[in-house]
C-alpha cells in the first residue's frame, strides 16, 4: 500500500519569499514516481512537477523545485519568489507500481501582498 | 490541444436521483482516470480505463457507481441511486503510455457533485 502524508494543512507567505510545502511518502514499491499539482479556487488540478525515484537530480520547473531525499521518504516542494497567483492548495501525489496516483491531503496556500 | 474536458462542472441532485458526468480525454490517450475528493477527505481513485477496458476498479465505492468507456474516447460516470455521501468533486484524467513508460496525468477541471 502506498501512502503519502501531507502534514501542514495551510501556510501564509510573504508575496517574493520563498515556501517549502511538506510531502513524506511510504511504499515498498523499487520504482515509483511523485507528483505535484496545484488546484486554484477554480478548481483544475495544474501539474507542477515530477519526480522519478530513480533520477539523481532534484528536478526543476521555474520557480518550483522538488527537494527529493530519498532515504527519508521526502519529496518537498519548493516555490521560490512566491506570486499572489500561487495561492492555491497543493497536492502531493504518488504513483506506484501500477497506474493510479495516491493523494496526500493537500496544503492550502495563501500569499499575502 | 485541447485538454481534458468534464461536464457538467457543477450538479445538484435530490438523494435517489441519477447523475451521469462525462469526461473527454485528450485525444489520443489511451488512458483514462477517475479520481473523486469528498468533502475534507483525500483525493481517492476510483477507477481506470485503457481504451474501452477496465483496467482496474479497485476505487470504485459500490455497485451505485457505473463507469463506462465507449470505443475508447470519452467516458462516463453513472451514480443511481445518489446518496448523500456521494457529494464531492469528481475527477478525471488522462495519460499516455509509451513503451513501458507513462507520460504525466492531464486533469479536467473536475465535477462538483452536491447531493440533497
Amino acid at each position: 500500500a502506498q501512502k503519502i502524508t501531507q502534514t501542514q494543512p495551510g501556510m501564509f507567505v510573504q508575496e517574493k519569499e520563498a515556501v517549502t510545502l511538506d510531502c513524506t511518502y511510504d511504499t515498498s514499491d523499487p520504482s515509483y514516481g511523485l507528483f505535484w499539482y496545484k488546484q486554484p479556487s477554480s478548481g483544475e488540478m495544474i501539474f507542477l512537477i515530477y519526480q522519478g525515484s530513480y533520477d539523481q537530480q532534484n528536478a526543476t520547473e521555474g520557480r518550483y523545485s522538488l527537494n527529493f531525499q530519498k532515504a527519508r521518504k521526502s519529496a518537498n516542494l519548493v516555490i521560490s519568489a512566491s506570486q499572489l497567483g500561487d495561492s492555491a492548495m497543493y497536492f502531493c501525489a504518488m504513483r506506484g507500481d501500477g497506474y493510479k496516483l495516491s493523494f496526500g491531503a493537500g496544503t492550502t496556500v495563501t500569499v499575502r501582498a | 490541444e485541447a485538454g481534458v474536458t468534464q461536464f457538467p462542472s457543477h450538479s445538484v441532485i435530490e438523494k435517489g436521483q441519477t447523475v451521469t458526468l462525462r469526461c473527454d480525454p485528450i485525444s489520443g490517450h489511451d488512458n483514462l482516470y477517475w479520481y473523486r475528493r469528498v468533502m475534507g477527505k483525500e483525493i481517492k481513485f476510483l477507477l481506470h480505463f485503457v481504451k474501452e477496458s477496465k483496467q482496474d476498479e479497485s476505487g470504485m465505492p459500490n455497485n451505485r457507481f457505473l463507469a463506462e468507456r465507449t470505443g475508447g474516447t470519452y467516458s462516463t460516470l453513472k451514480v443511481q441511486p445518489a446518496e448523500l455521501e456521494d457529494s464531492g468533486v469528481y475527477f478525471c484524467a488522462s495519460s499516455q503510455y509509451n513503451a513501458g513508460r507513462i507520460y504525466g496525468y492531464t486533469f479536467g477541471s473536475g465535477t462538483r457533485l452536491t447531493v440533497v
